[in-house]
């Protein structure tokens, strides 16, 4: 059974960055597809970005291009989510979730807190 | 951008049967997915391509899709079923590749 855990989340100022891990066991890492997706406090979920096996293709949210990006090292069995000029309206818990072949997220990990504020 | 509408809440007693909708256009010609997301919890897939259910999913939960509407059923509803949950289709938006429904909290009376 695949477990992920994410990592990486805090206080940040507006304008600031951070970079979210999401590591993986019970698995061969290499072999898996993982996506993040995020959701604001009392509000519903909304897909981020995804990468795939060996690190391409990867899709992330045209809302979010230019600022988020997503990149994987195999070596560490781990997958980043690196945001930049973070917005008060990024602050939401980040998942990590491996995609299956059918376009679903079949396996979560239990989130990271990112909170904009000044 | 496509959009997937729930209605925010349904509620019915233990024993009965929920059925929570997922409309979008012509949604019964693409693959709708279902999570459910208990409080403070991570999202768990409950239904997938319509109908079918991950290993260790109850039989009590299944799946259907048709026109407009995809629809959750919950047969022989208990009180652990309470929780939000969140239909999802892939592909049919260039910005946004995965999209998800808005949420319905399923809340047993």
């Amino acid at each position: 059974q695949v477990q992920l855990e994410e990592s990486g989340g805090g206080l940040v100022r507006p304008g600031g960055s951070l970079r979210l891990s999401c590591s993986a066991s019970g698995a061969i890492f290499r072999d898996l597809y993982i996506g993040w997706i995020r959701q604001a406090p009392g509000k519903g979920l909304e897909w981020v970005s995804y990468i795939a096996t060996g690190g391409s293709p990867i899709y992330t949210a045209d809302s979010l291009k230019g600022r988020f990006s997503i990149s994987r090292d195999d070596a560490k069995n781990s997958v980043y989510l690196q945001m930049n000029s973070l917005r008060h309206e990024d602050t939401a818990v980040y998942y990590c979730a491996t995609e299956s072949g059918s376009r679903t997220f079949d396996m979560w990990g239990r989130g990271t807190l990112v909170t904009v504020s000044s | 951008s496509y959009v997937l509408t729930q209605p925010p809440s349904v509620s019915v007693a233990p024993g009965q049967t929920a059925r929570i909708i997922c409309g979008g256009d012509n949604v019964g010609s693409k693959s709708v997915h279902w999570y459910q997301q208990r409080p403070g919890q991570a999202p768990v897939l409950v239904v997938y391509d319509d109908r079918d259910r991950p290993s260790g999913i109850p039989e009590r939960f299944s799946g259907s899709n048709s026109g407009n509407t995809a629809t959750l059923t919950i047969d022989r509803v208990e009180a652990g079923d309470e929780a939000d949950y969140y239909c999802q289709v892939w592909g049919v938006s260039s910005d946004h590749l995965w999209v998800f429904g808005g949420g319905t909290r399923l809340t047993v009376l």
